[in-house]
C-alpha cells in the first residue's frame, strides 16, 4: 500500500538551528500537508500546499517556518530558528485531487534543547 | 468552546465489549467526518470517513454522524486486544469540486485499552 514516508524519524537540535524536515507524498496526490502534535496535546494543521505554493496556513506557520517542493516527489518543512516550543512530532500527509482522505505519515519528532 | 471536542478517557474496556467513542463540534461548516486512530509515537492511520449526516459501517466499526446535534461517534464492536490505541476524530470542511478541504481540525483523542 502506498505510504507517506517521512525523514528523520528523530532529530534532537539546539535552540536556534535550522531543521529541515523532509516527507516524500504518495505519488500521485497533489495536495500536502504538514501538521504537528506537541506531546499530550491535540494534532494541529500548520500548512496546506497545492500547485507549487501554500494555499493556507495557520497562524503557528509564521515567518520562521517555510515549506517547499525542491523536486517531483519530495515536501520539506524548514524551521529557521528553532525554539524550545517547537518540539513536537511533525506530521506530512497528502491527498489525491479527487481524493477525501488524508493520509499521514509516521512523524518526525523534533527536540529542541 | 473549542471547535471540536473529545473525551480523552483513557477507556479500559475488556476484550469483546463494544466500544463507543464520542466527539462534539461547534462548527457548522464540519461536512466531512474522519477517525484516525494512532499507536504511540506513530503517525494518524484513517479508519473511516463519512459525509455529512448518517452511518457508515466497516468490518467492527460503524461511523455516526449527527449534524442537528453536532455529535460524532465511532463503535467498535468484539473489541480487540489490537485495538488498544488513541483514537482521534478529525473533522473538515468543504473544497473546491465537492472534496473534503484539506485543513482537519482534531479532537484530543481518546486512549483506548482493550484488555484480554
Amino acid at each position: 500500500e502506498p505510504e507517506v514516508t517521512q525523514t528523520p524519524s528523530h532529530q534532537v537540535t539546539q535552540m536556534g538551528q535550522e531543521v529541515i524536515l523532509r516527507c516524500v507524498p504518495i505519488s500521485n496526490h497533489l495536495y500536502f500537508y504538514w501538521y504537528r502534535q506537541i506531546l499530550g496535546q491535540k494534532v494541529e494543521f500548520l500548512v496546506s500546499f497545492y500547485n507549487n505554493e501554500i494555499s493556507e496556513k495557520s497562524e503557528i506557520f509564521d515567518d520562521q517556518f517555510s515549506v517547499e517542493r525542491p523536486d517531483g516527489s519530495n515536501f520539506t518543512l524548514k524551521i529557521r530558528s528553532t525554539k524550545l516550543e517547537d518540539s513536537a512530532m511533525y506530521f506530512c500527509a497528502s491527498r489525491a485531487d479527487s481524493g477525501n482522505t488524508i493520509y499521514f505519515g509516521e512523524g518526525s519528532w523534533l527536540t529542541v534543547v | 468552546q473549542k471547535e471540536v471536542e473529545q473525551d480523552p478517557g483513557p477507556l479500559s474496556v475488556p476484550e469483546g465489549a463494544i466500544v463507543s467513542l464520542n466527539c462534539t463540534y461547534s462548527n457548522s461548516a464540519f461536512q466531512y467526518f474522519m477517525w484516525y486512530r494512532q499507536y504511540s509515537r506513530k503517525g494518524p492511520e484513517l479508519l473511516m470517513y463519512t459525509y455529512s449526516s448518517g452511518n457508515k459501517e466497516d468490518g467492527r466499526f460503524t461511523a455516526q454522524v449527527d449534524k442537528s446535534s453536532k455529535y460524532i461517534s465511532l463503535f467498535i464492536r468484539d473489541s480487540q486486544p489490537s485495538d488498544s490505541a488513541t483514537y482521534l476524530c478529525a473533522m473538515s470542511g468543504m473544497g473546491a469540486g465537492g472534496t473534503s478541504y484539506g485543513k482537519l481540525t482534531f479532537g484530543q483523542g481518546t486512549i483506548l485499552t482493550v484488555h484480554p
